[in-house]
């Protein structure tokens, strides 16, 4: 089955500097690659996804860059906020569009992000 | 207001004592899944649901039921919970289970003394 690593666990950064959160996955056939982020004491929420067949997507102060090859995707954010502190999770999982069984989403131990003002 | 609901917040029981937590989403999603979430595990997946009727074993199933017997409804039982139990719990829910998004709910933290 799938299998997630992220890294690092914890990440720490002066406010206006960059993060970058790393995950490997195991499963060749995963093509689906959310983010989520956890603010203290609340749920997870989506932050953004990708898909296999795009390289790279943007949304404002984050991105995120999948190499299919190497099987590693990344989340970046750029010009951290103090409100960027969250515990940030990774997942995978092999979908297919026409029935046949679903890949179980996948989730990494998480990145605790802080972020000093 | 679109929503994943989970009640109670918080419950503290004792060894052997069955309890419900239940979980309902008011977004006519097909796909609904519990988690739990331990420091430093991360969220592993207890159990899943694609559709009504159709229920399958997640990562971490070992001690849990479910039942989906309603669209909306996706309960978490413990027959006889044991202190490992103790946890704190995700109901989440997803248009299709394939590239939509995971809506969770607000979590239930379980002690189990």
């Amino acid at each position: 089955g799938e299998n997630v690593e992220q890294h690092p666990s914890t990440l720490s950064v002066q406010e206006g500097d960059s993060a970058v959160i790393k995950c490997t996955y195991s499963d060749s056939a995963s093509n689906y690659f959310p983010w989520y982020k956890q603010e203290l004491g609340k749920r997870p929420q989506l932050i953004i996804d990708i898909r296999s067949n795009v390289g790279e997507k943007k949304d404002q102060r984050i991105a995120v860059t999948l190499n299919k090859t190497a099987k590693h995707f990344s989340l970046h954010i750029t010009e951290t906020q103090p409100e960027d502190s969250a515990v940030y999770f990774c997942a995978a999982r092999a979908f297919m569009n026409y029935g046949g069984s679903q890949g179980n989403l996948i989730f990494g131990k998480g990145t605790k992000l802080s972020v000093k003002p | 207001e679109a929503q994943v609901t989970q009640n109670p917040r918080y419950l503290i029981t004792v060894t052997g004592k069955k309890l419900t937590v239940t979980c309902s989403q008011n977004m006519n999603h097909e796909y609904m899944s519990w988690y739990r979430q331990d420091p430093g595990l991360g969220l592993r997946q207890i159990y899943y649901s694609m559709n009504v009727e159709v229920t399958d074993k997640g990562d971490v199933p070992e001690g849990y039921k479910v039942s989906r017997k309603e669209k909306r409804n996706f309960p978490l039982i413990l027959e006889s919970p044991s202190p490992n139990q103790t946890s704190l719990y995700f109901c989440a829910s997803s248009f299709d289970g394939r590239d939509s998004p995971l809506h969770f709910g607000n979590g239930t933290r379980l002690t189990v003394t």
